[in-house]
């Protein structure tokens, strides 16, 4: 079964600064989703950025970059000119197929917390 | 356009009482997708729903069961309730498998 990683339970940042969540994930299948969700206080889970296992190039979003290692299977998130807005718990998931069903469903770490110090 | 609407927002209900959670997915996604979030298990894959039909179902009790209907909003059902359900269900819809899934704001759920 597929498993995903979060080292870090808790991390902190100074507004402005750049900071860097890990993630690995486990897995046996050579094509897949990867993906970041930021959980504020609100509880909707926001999707921050999504990377294609078999796109080589790093998924980028304005201030969230992914370093994508497939052979180490990690996956980590870059946040840089860290902004007040940005403390909230941050997923890492896996989009998992499931051959008996023939769907997709998401694999999720425990989370990080971010907290951005100003 | 609308985004995912789950109703209601909190509900606290006794043990061994059913409940019924709702959920409308976005315009024109057929895939809605329930998943339980805990503080000791994280979030964890209930069912998949994709046009009315249940497609994919996680490691829950019978006591958990869903439903579709024909405008794709969508239902989950927890019955005789116990302590452990208390949690935040979360929904998401999705257009197709490839384009990501977009989650409501959860209803949260205390069973005293």
């Amino acid at each position: 079964a597929q498993t995903v990683t979060q080292s870090q339970p808790e991390m902190s940042v100074q507004e402005a600064e750049t900071v860097t969540l890990s993630c690995t994930y486990d897995t046996s299948e050579s094509d897949y989703y990867l993906f970041w969700y930021k959980q504020p206080p609100s509880r909707q889970m926001i999707l921050v950025i999504r990377q294609e296992a078999y796109k080589q190039q790093n998924a980028t979003e304005n201030r969230f970059s992914v370093n994508f290692q497939k052979a180490a299977k990690s996956f980590s998130l870059k946040i840089s000119d860290s902004q007040l807005g940005d403390a909230a718990m941050y997923f890492c998931a896996y989009r998992t197929f499931n051959s008996g069903a023939g769907s997709y469903q998401l694999t999720f770490g425990k989370g990080t917390k971010l907290s951005v110090i100003p | 356009k609308a985004g995912v609407t789950q109703t209601p927002r909190y509900l606290i209900k006794t043990r061994g009482q059913q409940v019924t959670l709702s959920c409308s997915p976005i315009s024109g996604h057929r895939s809605v997708s329930w998943y339980q979030q805990t503080p000791g298990q994280g979030l964890q894959f209930l069912f998949e729903y994709f046009s009315e039909t249940q497609r994919n179902k996680g490691n829950f009790p019978g006591r958990f069961s869903g439903r579709q209907f024909s405008n794709s909003r969508s239902e989950m059902n927890v019955s005789t309730l116990e302590l452990g359900d208390s949690a935040l269900y979360l929904c998401a819809s999705s257009y197709g498998d490839i384009y990501g899934y977009t989650f409501g704001s959860g209803t949260r759920l205390t069973v005293v």
